[in-house]
């Protein structure tokens, strides 16, 4: 049972526009998302994350929206770069439980072509 | 301030064996967790440790197991190998002490293949 998904296995965007990745989850027990990137042969590593009491989060060029009633949250990179090529996973935790438990989708492929 | 540090990073193993993989968190943090990576499933949770207790497990077999040493390093051991265990093993530390939600940072990987 996946409770944490990403449908879109690969994601191929121009440099200078906007990339955005989407993760849908199924339990309504999660108040707390992140989302991390992952380069080959690396770990991966926290980009971004946001809260339930939020419905946005911004840093630099990456921003989170969350939509609670949709069960749906996306990441939105403006403007991409060649760098941002990587495998980005959404994750979610929740509060009660163990906030060193995070679920984690698939993982969406973004490539940014110069 | 180093890094998460696992060793070995490339390990090959037959069916049967037994395996240990090693993970030095990042100094100060007390908690670590593990994740196996394959392909076809993304990052499933196996268990986490905090001082030296496990807090957390995930939905593995008894085959995978951990410990956590007084000085925070944590090893995860596999026994009776499977195809199925090849896998991408990654370790996360964080403080632990939070009672909210924390980063987890993660070291990068021992990559498994059972032949």
């Amino acid at each position: 049972d996946q409770q944490v998904k990403q449908n879109s296995p690969s994601l191929s965007v121009q440099e200078g526009r906007i990339s955005i990745l989407n993760c849908d989850y199924t339990n309504s027990m999660f108040d707390y998302f992140l989302w991390y990137k992952k380069y080959p042969a690396e770990g991966p590593t926290f980009l971004i994350s946001i809260s339930s009491i939020k419905d946005k989060n911004e840093d630099g060029r990456f921003t989170v929206f969350l939509n609670k009633s949709a069960k749906h949250l996306s990441l939105h990179i403006v403007p991409s770069q060649p760098g941002d090529s990587a495998v980005y996973f959404c994750a979610a935790s929740r509060s009660g439980g163990s906030n060193y438990k995070l679920t984690f989708g698939k993982g969406t492929l973004l490539t940014v072509n110069p | 301030k180093a890094g998460v540090t696992q060793t070995p990073r490339y390990l090959i193993k037959t069916r049967g064996q037994q395996v240990t993989l090693s993970c030095s968190p990042i100094s100060g943090h007390r908690s670590v967790s593990w994740y196996q990576q394959t392909p076809g499933q993304g990052l499933q949770f196996l268990f986490e440790y905090f001082s030296e207790t496990q807090r957390n497990k995930g939905n593995f077999p008894g085959r995978f197991s951990g410990r956590q040493f007084s000085n925070s390093r944590s090893e995860m051991n596999v026994s009776t190998l499977e195809l199925g265990d090849s896998a991408l093993y990654l370790c996360a530390s964080s403080s632990g002490h939070s009672a909210t939600n924390e980063k987890l940072f993660f070291g990068s990987g021992t990559q498994l293949s059972v032949l």
